[in-house]
């Protein structure tokens, strides 16, 4: 196991407000990524980083921004959360990019009312 | 946009039989992994494949990358409940960005005492 915590598991929330999600990792591994699970459309790629203060966007971008000002913490903030941004997000960490392989952490479940 | 199909989405069989899990695109990817994926927890990497051809075997599970790079299977010998799970296929591909990793819808794989 890569040591990679999310927080929270579960959340709650309602349209509109901004919702944080962290992950954590103990490993220190260069990549981390955000993928939201949805039935039918499996895993899609959110926001990754390379590096401290380096991101780049995903397939499923819009409505998403993230922040890794350390090494071991990678935020995904919704801005302002809609009905089709429920689902389980999911957090990855990797050595040397997407060809490698990719550690997930536990998820979290998001509802937005 | 790279897609990735995977079939069936549901199977359902008893305990000893085999099966055969499809992943295809009309893409070419540079390589291939295979995760699965357990209610409640995040993917974890089964196997990667790179090479036109390979074939690998992980104990009771034997997987191959088609000779093209396009597709590849998973099939499962003698299946046990401890199979039960979902099973998510990923290419990694280039693009002028750099490489992406992209997942299938995933089978759900229930293999009954």
């Amino acid at each position: 196991d890569a040591g990679i915590t999310q927080s929270p598991r579960h959340k709650v929330t309602e349209t509109g407000t901004p919702v944080t999600l962290r992950c954590h990792q103990t490993e220190n591994h260069r990549y981390m990524y955000w993928y939201r699970q949805d039935p039918g459309h499996g895993l899609r790629l959110i926001h990754y980083s390379y590096g401290v203060k380096d991101t780049d966007k995903g397939e499923v971008s819009d409505g998403y921004s993230v922040s890794r000002s350390k090494t071991e913490d990678f935020l995904l903030t919704l801005e302002s959360a809609t009905s089709s941004q429920t689902s389980v997000y999911f957090c990855a960490t990797g050595l040397a990019g997407f060809t490698d392989t990719q550690y997930f952490g536990p998820g979290t479940r998001l509802t937005v009312l | 946009t790279q897609l990735l199909e995977q079939s069936p989405q549901f199977l359902s069989i008893q305990e000893g039989e085999n099966l055969t899990v499809y992943c295809n695109s009309s893409s070419v990817f540079s390589s291939l992994q295979w995760y699965r994926q357990e209610p409640g927890e995040g993917p974890v990497l089964l196997v990667t494949v790179v090479t036109g051809g390979e074939v690998k075997k992980l104990k009771r599970l034997t997987f191959q990358f088609g000779d093209a790079r396009k597709d590849s299977s998973l099939h499962i010998t003698a299946a046990q409940p401890g199979d039960t799970g979902l099973y998510l296929c990923a290419g990694a591909g280039k693009r002028a960005s750099g490489s992406r990793l992209t997942f299938g819808e995933g089978t759900q794989l229930t293999v009954n005492p």
